[in-house]
């Protein structure tokens, strides 16, 4: 199994500021490497899949960059709406998994 | 437009098993795996496994090897999965989701999360 490590747990980020989120997986995935934001009592959202492919209808200011091991998720400018629990994973080979997490705090 | 709705909230005992089911519509059901992910109460996202609605061929994730079954039903689109043998550590939401407009293995469309608590 290809465990998927997240840093930092908790990012604390003033609103207008640039976010850079890590991933890091134990074997490589390729580019086989999605991201996710989810709100309190909502089902996650995809932002980027491929490693680096905006999904349908997600704001430029989300990026996705990395191959192998290492992946960054950056939120250029924070919005309000931004603040919420990031995930990424892995989809190269089953059972696809996720990193634990990280949670994107107003400072 | 894609749209997963899955089954109501349920409360089992410990021991008994569970059946959640995710009915689609504004695709080809039998075009698309459908995955089911699962989340217990302030914890991270667990992939579980997956179903080919086409062939029914399944891989599940080896933690719940033995206890989950996940079936569909094509004159209905619909989805399910089975989970056995349960325990408070089961008490999750649990969703269906699938890559549609995505690659194969993410998810741009998810159900709207069911509820399972396991309680005596």
């Amino acid at each position: 199994e290809k465990v998927m490590t997240q840093s930092p747990a908790t990012l604390s980020v003033s609103p207008g500021e640039r976010a850079a989120l890590s991933c890091r997986a134990s074997q490589t995935v390729s580019t086989n490497l999605a991201w996710y934001q989810q709100k309190p009592g909502q089902a996650p959202r995809l932002l980027i899949y491929d490693a680096s492919t905006r999904a349908t209808g997600i704001p430029l200011r989300f990026s996705g960059s990395g191959s192998g091991t290492e992946f960054t998720l950056t939120i250029s400018s924070l919005q309000s709406e931004d603040f919420a629990v990031y995930y990424c994973q892995q989809y190269n080979k089953w059972p696809f998994t996720f990193g634990g997490g990280t949670k994107v705090e107003i400072k | 437009q894609v749209q997963l709705v899955q089954s109501g909230a349920e409360v089992e005992k410990p021991g008994a098993s569970v059946k959640v089911s995710c009915r689609a519509s504004g695709y080809t059901f039998t075009g698309n795996y459908m995955h089911w992910v699962r989340q217990a109460p302030g914890q991270g996202l667990e992939w579980m496994g997956r179903i080919n609605p086409n062939s029914g061929d399944t891989n599940y994730a080896q933690r719940f090897q033995g206890r989950v079954t996940m079936t569909r039903d094509t004159s209905i689109s619909t989805a399910y999965m089975e989970l056995s043998r349960l325990t408070s550590d089961d008490t999750a939401v649990y969703y269906c989701a699938l890559g549609y407009r995505s690659s194969e293995g993410s998810f741009d469309f998810w159900g709207q999360g069911t509820l399972v608590t396991v309680s005596s």
